[in-house]
């Protein structure tokens, strides 16, 4: 089946750590996005790709880095700098730059 | 950037009645409007959506209308079943991207049986 997985589906942080969130597609989609969702907020964009080897900064970047190293990966790595990452994230690839696929994210918590 | 306001926030209908949701919208550059519904636990899906050059597009018993002037667009969920409870997201966007597609706060919707 084509979609796109996100892995894992929890993921504890304890204080100081850097965490890596995975999200693979198998869509054949050139850009990849990254979004943070709180709880009563909508979706806020963290990073995104449009193309291997290349990602921009979206509205939430501060302590969150990605790579692009392969059209069908990019990795959101949460750093110790992130000082409230409790949060659910979502990975999404886009067809024609509009229409979004999500995956069904990682719950995120501190220890 | 663009501002996109969605009401309300939670709404409880019975089954079998419609369901309204509305979004406004700042960004009178804006031309692209999809919904999205999300499911516990699971990601956003798109469902539908409009571009501005059309004022009201339809798929079953689901429907949204765009009012350029006002800058505001609703979702109509007609004959609404139990499976229609989620979260609804609109969105807006400025074009050229999703990168430039800017999100609501959502309205959990409940259908009771």
């Amino acid at each position: 089946d084509g979609g796109i997985t996100q892995s894992p589906k929890y993921l504890f942080r304890k204080e100081g750590q850097n965490v890596t969130l995975s999200c693979e597609q198998n869509l054949n989609h050139d850009a990849m996005y990254w979004y943070r969702q709180d709880p009563g907020q909508g979706l806020r964009l963290i990073y995104y790709s449009q193309i291997v080897n290349d990602f921009q900064k979206g509205d939430i970047a501060e302590g969150y880095s990605v790579s692009r190293e392969k059209k069908e990966s990019f990795p959101l790595t949460v750093t110790s700098a992130q000082k409230n990452p409790t949060a659910f994230y979502l990975c999404a690839s886009s067809i024609r730059r509009e229409k979004l696929f999500f995956g069904s994210g990682t719950q995120l918590s501190v220890l | 950037g663009e501002n996109v306001e969605q009401h309300p926030s939670t709404l409880s209908v019975q089954e079998g009645d419609s369901a309204v949701i509305k979004c406004t919208y700042s960004d009178s550059a804006s031309n692209y409007f999809p919904w999205y519904k999300q499911e516990l636990g699971k990601g956003p899906q798109l469902i539908i959506d409009i571009r501005s050059n059309v004022g009201e597009k339809k798929d079953q018993r689901i429907a949204v209308t765009l009012n350029k002037t006002a800058k505001h667009f609703s979702l109509h969920i007609t004959e609404t079943q139990p499976e229609d409870s989620a979260v609804y997201f609109c969105a807006a966007s400025l074009g050229a991207g999703a990168n430039n597609l800017f999100f609501g706060t959502g309205t959990r919707l409940t259908v009771i049986p």
